[in-house]
């Protein structure tokens, strides 16, 4: 079954950008029909959607980010990334990466990375 | 922008019917997505394509969709099922969407 594993940095000062890579395990990540999404949950909050990828590299963000966001994908490490540009107090969540699958929603995820934003 | 309600809370008694809503304009026109997470874990799928269970998700969990509601449902609620759950549907503009979630308590 897909496996995901986040990682990256857990402190990121404010104004500085947050930089973290998903690794896929056990299919490719050029498989037909297969996007690769961000989704963010602050502490006690819910879910928010930042935008996904594709094996081609088409992208597609959420608005409220879409200014700060910026997502690129690596065939040979078989890795998907995720950058957010000025971040605040207010990026600080646990990051989740998902298996996003036309019309079968996100049947596997990362088991999450929190990052703090602080200084 | 569109967007998706829930209940911020359900209670039921163990082996009861619960039921979680997800509100949002023409919601029926699109497919729709459920998620259960408990406390320190991933978000797990349940339902997908409003009323399909993938493999491993235990019958008694069922969903359904239609005008600008869609509602998932626990038949003979376990306590195992305390949690709360996200719905989550496509939006051309707005993208993926997810309800605000739900805290289920199995009283």
């Amino acid at each position: 079954q897909v496996q995901l594993e986040e990682s990256g940095p857990g402190l990121v000062r404010p104004s500085q950008t947050l930089s973290l890579s998903c690794t896929v395990s056990n299919v490719s990540i050029n498989t037909p029909n297969f996007y690769w999404s961000w989704v963010r949950q602050p502490a006690g909050k819910g879910l928010e959607w930042i935008g996904r990828i594709y094996m081609t590299g088409n992208t597609h963000y959420s608005p409220s980010l879409k200014n700060r966001v910026a997502m690129s994908i690596d065939t040979s490490k078989n890795q998907f990334s995720l950058e957010l540009t000025s971040v605040t107090a207010t990026d600080t969540a646990v990051y989740y990466c998902a298996t996003d699958r036309i019309s079968y929603g996100f049947a596997a995820w990362g088991p999450g990375t929190l990052v703090t934003v602080a200084s | 922008s569109f967007e998706l309600t829930q209940p911020t809370s359900v209670s039921v008694s163990p082996g009861q019917i619960a039921s979680i809503s997800c509100s949002g304009n023409k919601l029926g026109d699109t497919y729709v997505c459920w998620y259960l997470q408990k406390a320190g874990q991933s978000p797990v799928l349940v339902i997908f394509q409003d009323d399909k269970r993938p493999s491993g998700i235990p019958e008694r969990f069922s969903g359904s969709n239609s005008g600008n509601t869609a509602t998932l449902t626990i038949s003979g609620t376990q306590a195992m099922d305390e949690a709360d759950f996200f719905c989550q549907a496509w939006d051309d503009d707005s993208g993926w969407v997810f309800g605000g979630g739900t805290k289920l308590t199995v009283l």
